[in-house]
């Protein structure tokens, strides 16, 4: 059965710093991989999706991720975070049936 | 472009009783989903709606929760008796024809609170 790990609950970076979000992700098949994030009493909107080709992928607001088969991983990064970047972020893999996310992390920005 | 449309935004209610959820979806898209984002939990797929068909019920607790998408637009969530476990976000999602690598559009979400 498919599922995703996002080992990290919640990360508080400082305004300006790098940041990697990590994803993990079993599946029997190639997958579609998603992130989407969710600010606070919204709904989920997505980063960036990876089907197959270039294993780096660029997405809205800057994001970018890296697909790495041998791992298994999906991880998220942004060179320099912004204040309103602050949300939940949800990793999700799916194919030929419907997504499964994992349980999110929580990112926190200080000054 | 106008965005799922999900009402009421908050919802309380008492354990055993009913509620309903309404979503109305981008317009021109055939497929709907409802999720259930329980607290610390990513969303899980209760339904999906190809048009007024349902495509995958698998996860739905058919002993008190009923969906229908009638005419294919509109949809709405009930679930009939409440539980407290069934305190959670219930989010409303729509794409244009199905496919898994297709983007969702999510609305704003119900959140319900069962005590």
């Amino acid at each position: 059965a498919q599922s995703v790990t996002q080992p990290d609950i919640h990360i508080t970076v400082s305004e300006g710093a790098s940041l990697e979000l990590r994803c993990n992700y079993s599946y029997g098949a190639t997958p579609y991989l998603f992130w989407y994030v969710q600010s606070p009493g919204q709904g989920l909107q997505l980063l960036l999706k990876y089907f197959s080709g270039d294993t780096l992928v660029q997405g809205i607001k800057g994001f970018e991720a890296e697909f790495k088969r041998s791992q298994s991983s999906f991880n998220l990064r942004k060179p320099s975070v912004h204040w309103s970047d602050a949300a939940e972020y949800f990793c999700a893999v799916g194919a030929h049936t419907p997504l499964v996310f994992g349980k999110g992390t929580r990112l926190s920005v200080i000054a | 472009e106008a965005g799922v449309a999900q009402s009421p935004r908050y919802k309380i209610i008492e354990k055993r009783q009913s509620v309903a959820f309404w979503c109305n979806p981008i317009s021109g898209h055939a497929t709907l989903y409802w999720y259930q984002q329980i607290l610390g939990q990513g969303p899980k797929l209760l339904i999906q709606f190809q048009n007024n068909g349902v495509v995958d019920d698998s996860q739905l607790p058919k002993d008190r929760f009923s969906a229908e998408r009638l005419k294919g637009v509109d949809s709405t969530l009930k679930i009939q008796p409440a539980k407290l476990e069934d305190s959670a976000v219930y989010l409303c999602a729509s794409s244009l024809g199905g496919r898994t690598n297709e983007k969702l559009f999510f609305g704003s979400g119900t959140q319900l609170s069962v005590l």
